[in-house]
């Protein structure tokens, strides 16, 4: 098992604030980081994958960032807004085999 | 497309009996995953098939738990005898695999109490 680490567990924010979190993964064997958005009673959704070093990745206002040299990868919320409220999960694709390590996820509520 | 499939959405029985959960992939994936979310320790992959083929059961629990994949479009999940602690949310979620590591699809899950 591979150890993927997300922060902070959980996060509450104003509407309009804008928000980031952090996923660490191990940085030998890496093949991909992807990022996934999981809204409660429901499953989890795809936001994105990255495979290279310094990759950004920028859905509406969500983006993310990589470095696999140190083994990290961000997610930025700008402007959040209730709907954002869901866990964010990360997920880390090494380069043998075929399953993800996820994390456990950030845990975001965003408030009116 | 219809995505990840599975049945039942919810599941009460009683410990001891025999649960049996089903998922039917996206068609044309070739990559098929089972995992258990709790509370505790978060999203646990249990078993994954390539091509129909397990390549790893690591984290299948104990021997009370089976996986099948008899065709590229069905696979199932057998807890034999269930007991309160198997209680979760289990959720298959199927990718085409490349021999990288895809973009997995997962399915709604299969809320899952036993008494």
């Amino acid at each position: 098992i591979l150890n993927v680490e997300q922060s902070p567990q959980s996060l509450h924010v104003q509407e309009g604030d804008s928000t980031n979190f952090t996923c660490s993964f191990p940085s030998s064997n890496f093949y991909a980081l992807h990022w996934y958005r999981w809204e409660t009673a429901k499953s989890p959704e795809a936001l994105f994958v990255m495979t290279l070093n310094g990759d950004e990745k920028k859905k509406g206002r969500i983006s993310a960032t990589l470095n696999t040299k140190e083994g990290y990868s961000y997610l930025y919320i700008k402007g959040s807004q209730p709907e954002d409220s869901a866990t964010y999960l990360c997920a880390f694709g090494p380069n043998s085999g075929y399953a993800l390590n996820f994390g456990k996820g950030t845990s975001l509520l965003v408030t009116p | 497309d219809a995505g990840v499939i599975q049945s039942p959405r919810h599941e009460v029985t009683e410990m001891g009996q025999e649960v049996t959960l089903r998922c039917k992939p996206i068609s044309g994936h070739n990559s098929l995953f089972w995992y258990r979310q709790t509370m505790m320790r978060g999203l646990e992959l249990l078993i994954y098939f390539n091509n129909n083929v397990p390549i790893d059961d690591s984290g299948m629990p104990e021997d009370r738990f089976s996986a099948k994949m008899p065709n590229a479009s069905f696979s199932t999940l057998k807890i034999q005898p269930s007991e309160p602690r198997d209680s979760a949310v289990y959720f298959c979620a199927s990718s085409y695999t490349s021999g990288g590591q895809e973009t997995q699809y997962f399915g709604p899950g299969t809320r899952l109490l036993v008494l």
